[in-house]
């Protein structure tokens, strides 16, 4: 079992360019969260994906998107990037229903500069 | 809200040393309550979890227990080792309605030999 896996694992953008990251859920998951974890700060929660649809969204912009696909995968993009978007992103993958423990990948370091 | 406040770090110990992390949370309902640990350069690790008020959960030699009455999930280890140096994030699970997970700002433990 490869676990949750993302791509890249590191990626340099300028600013006002933007970013595809991705992400494979654990083998058996159907739901992909996906979280924003600055420099020495715990993760903040960007939004959550099932059944390909948007669940649910944390305090992030617009210019924050994403997708999920048939075989549950997802990609976050970021838009217009900014310097303060430099972090690390995390992806978390789980089964439906509430209480179930969620598997994080080793996360993608994102800096703008 | 929703939230989590842990206590600040970084804690600096000796090799079997009695370790505890405070973690107080926020939140309306009984929320699931989650360690995580995250080692250099790594992703997330769940390392334990506590799902109903009186519930204690425990892994590797940690425990924590959910107390409803002060609100608290403290993590605690009888005799920490090197190998115990890294972030501890103490994060919820809310039971009514919202499917994000929210952590608290971590706390770095670094153990001595």
């Amino acid at each position: 079992d490869a676990g949750v896996t993302q791509s890249p694992t590191h990626l340099i953008k300028t600013r006002g360019q933007q970013v595809t990251l991705r992400c494979s859920p654990k083998s058996g998951h159907d739901t992909v969260s996906w979280y924003q974890q600055a420099l020495g700060q715990g993760p903040q929660f960007i939004f959550q994906y099932y059944e390909e649809e948007e669940r649910q969204r944390g305090n992030f912009p617009d210019r924050f998107s994403g997708h999920q696909f048939p075989n549950y995968s997802s990609e976050l993009n970021v838009n217009a990037l900014l310097l303060g978007d430099s972090a690390l992103y995390l992806c978390a993958s789980s089964l439906v229903g509430q209480n179930t423990e969620a598997f994080f990948g080793q996360g993608t370091r994102l800096t703008v500069v | 809200g929703n939230s989590v406040t842990q206590m600040e770090g970084p804690v600096t110990l000796s090799e079997e040393a009695f370790l505890t992390i405070n973690c107080t949370y926020t939140a309306t309902g009984y929320p699931s309550l989650f360690w995580y640990v995250q080692y250099p350069g790594e992703g997330l690790q769940l390392l334990l979890k506590a799902t109903k008020a009186d519930d204690k959960g425990s892994n590797k030699g940690f425990e924590a227990t959910y107390r409803k009455e002060t609100t608290s999930f403290h993590l605690e280890k009888g005799s920490v080792q090197v190998s115990d140096s890294a972030v501890y994030f103490c994060a919820l699970t809310p039971n009514t309605g919202g499917f994000k997970t929210i952590f608290g700002a971590g706390t770095r433990l670094f153990v001595k030999a």
